[in-house]
């Protein structure tokens, strides 16, 4: 049972254009959510991360939507640069909870 | 600051071989978590810590142990490799529980068991 669902697995874009990357999640329990970025042969890397009780957060040009009632969050990212392609994870927590769940995640392709 | 650490960075293993991978970090972080990276999909949390002394099993347990004797290191042990544990192993930690307090992850261990 996959409690949080990267359905895209891949996703190519021009560079200036806005890249769209969407999660979609089960548990309702889950009051956190956060994005991180992985390249290659590295560890991944924390991004940017929304609250249960706020439906936008924005940092630079990277902002996270939520729409709880549809268990659903996206990642948009504008302009995009080629530095952006890498390997994107969603992954959420509940309040108090120990442990974060991570999505399949998606692939960038940023095309100078 | 180094963050977190782990080693090896790349390992083989024959099947039936056991070996440790170490993880340390240096940022008094008091959770601790260790995941797995198979080809093309998300990471899976294999176990965790919140503290010196204290561990958990997360999704994904059989064939793995770690201990916890300090804050600092959270080593992974596999006892009897088996082809199903080739992955990429991630270490991470975190000063506190809860979604607003992000994971930071070493940068890992490839591991092929053959």
């Amino acid at each position: 049972d996959q409690q949080v669902k990267q359905n895209s697995p891949s996703l190519s874009v021009q560079e200036g254009r806005i890249s769209i990357l969407n999660c979609d999640y089960t548990n309702s329990m889950f009051d956190y959510f956060l994005w991180y970025k992985k390249y290659p042969a590295e560890g991944p890397t924390f991004l940017i991360s929304i609250s249960s009780i706020k439906d936008k957060n924005e940092d630079g040009r990277f902002t996270v939507f939520l729409n709880k009632s549809a268990k659903h969050l996206s990642l948009h990212i504008v302009p995009s640069q080629p530095g952006d392609s890498a390997v994107y994870f969603c992954a959420a927590s509940e309040a108090a909870g120990n442990k974060l769940t991570f999505g399949g995640g998606t692939r960038v392709l940023v095309k100078p | 600051n180094a963050g977190v650490t782990q080693t090896p960075k790349f390992r083989i293993l024959k099947i039936g071989q056991s070996m440790t991978l170490q993880c340390t970090q240096d940022m008094n972080h008091n959770y601790m978590y260790w995941y797995r990276q198979d080809p093309g999909m998300g990471l899976k949390l294999i176990y965790y810590s919140v503290g010196a002394g204290i561990t958990d099993k997360g999704e994904v347990p059989n064939g793995y142990n770690v201990s916890r004797s300090t804050t600092e290191d959270f080593p992974l042990r596999l006892e009897l490799a088996a082809p199903s544990q080739t992955s990429v192993y991630f270490c991470a930690s975190r000063l506190a529980g809860g979604g607003n307090s992000p994971l930071h992850f070493g940068n890992g261990t490839r591991l092929t068991v053959t």
